[in-house]
């Protein structure tokens, strides 16, 4: 079963605008992390949130914020003040305790000018 | 400066030969992993080590082979057995096998023909 869905395989946004990109996510268990990949073309894959199942407030660093709504299996980031170096694959992921990572499909960004 | 390496960044075989792809961490994590990324989708799991001497069968495993005899090391094998070889492959790293958070290489991209 697909544990985690990523509904826009593309998004554009305006420079300077924020975007958000979407993720739902099924599971049973309580105790879960949710993060948010970065993949430019270069291909290397760039941590950038990290969100755990019992912490009570979003999660942020910087430009990047997760909205993370447990009731909803919703785990959205959003991006604020778009750059154009933000154009890349974006992955939305979760570990359940003691398995494996999952991956959702991606969803393209680009930013325009 | 600690972290994940990949080499080569992009390798070609022929057909019927086997591969080995490297992946080597200084980040002194005992868990470590190897994903498959097809274009347009996702990462899947082909194998993980939680220790040295040990490892486990992820969701693709098959025509794959790994081992783990230094905990920096983790080399990937692409046997002749498998069917659709031609992917890019990454390689992570965690702290244990119980932490979420994973760390990337730079991947490999792999072409056979």
């Amino acid at each position: 079963a697909q544990k985690i869905t990523q509904t826009q395989p593309g998004m554009f946004v305006q420079e300077k605008e924020a975007v958000t990109l979407d993720c739902t996510y099924d599971t049973s268990d309580q105790s879960y992390g949710l993060f948010w990949y970065k993949q430019p073309s270069s291909g290397e894959m760039i941590f950038l949130i990290y969100q755990g199942s019992y912490d009570e407030q979003n999660a942020t660093e910087g430009r990047y914020s997760l909205n993370f709504q447990k009731a909803r299996k919703s785990a959205n980031l959003v991006i604020s003040a778009s750059q154009l170096g933000d154009s890349a694959m974006y992955f939305c992921a979760m570990r359940e305790a003691y398995n494996d990572m999952r991956f959702g499909a991606g969803t393209r960004l680009t930013v325009k000018p | 400066d600690g972290g994940i390496t990949q080499s080569p960044k992009y390798l070609f075989r022929k057909e019927g030969q086997n591969v080995t792809l490297s992946c080597e961490q200084n980040l002194n994590h005992d868990a470590m992993y190897w994903y498959r990324q097809d274009p347009g989708q996702g990462l899947r799991l082909i194998y993980y080590s939680q220790i040295v001497n040990d490892f486990q069968k992820g969701d693709i495993a098959e025509g794959y082979s790994v081992s783990r005899e230094k905990k920096e090391s983790f080399p990937l094998t692409v046997t002749s057995a498998q069917k659709n070889p031609t992917a890019f492959y990454l390689c992570a790293s965690s702290i244990d096998d119980r932490a979420y958070e994973q760390y990337f290489g730079p991947g490999t991209r792999l072409t056979v023909t």
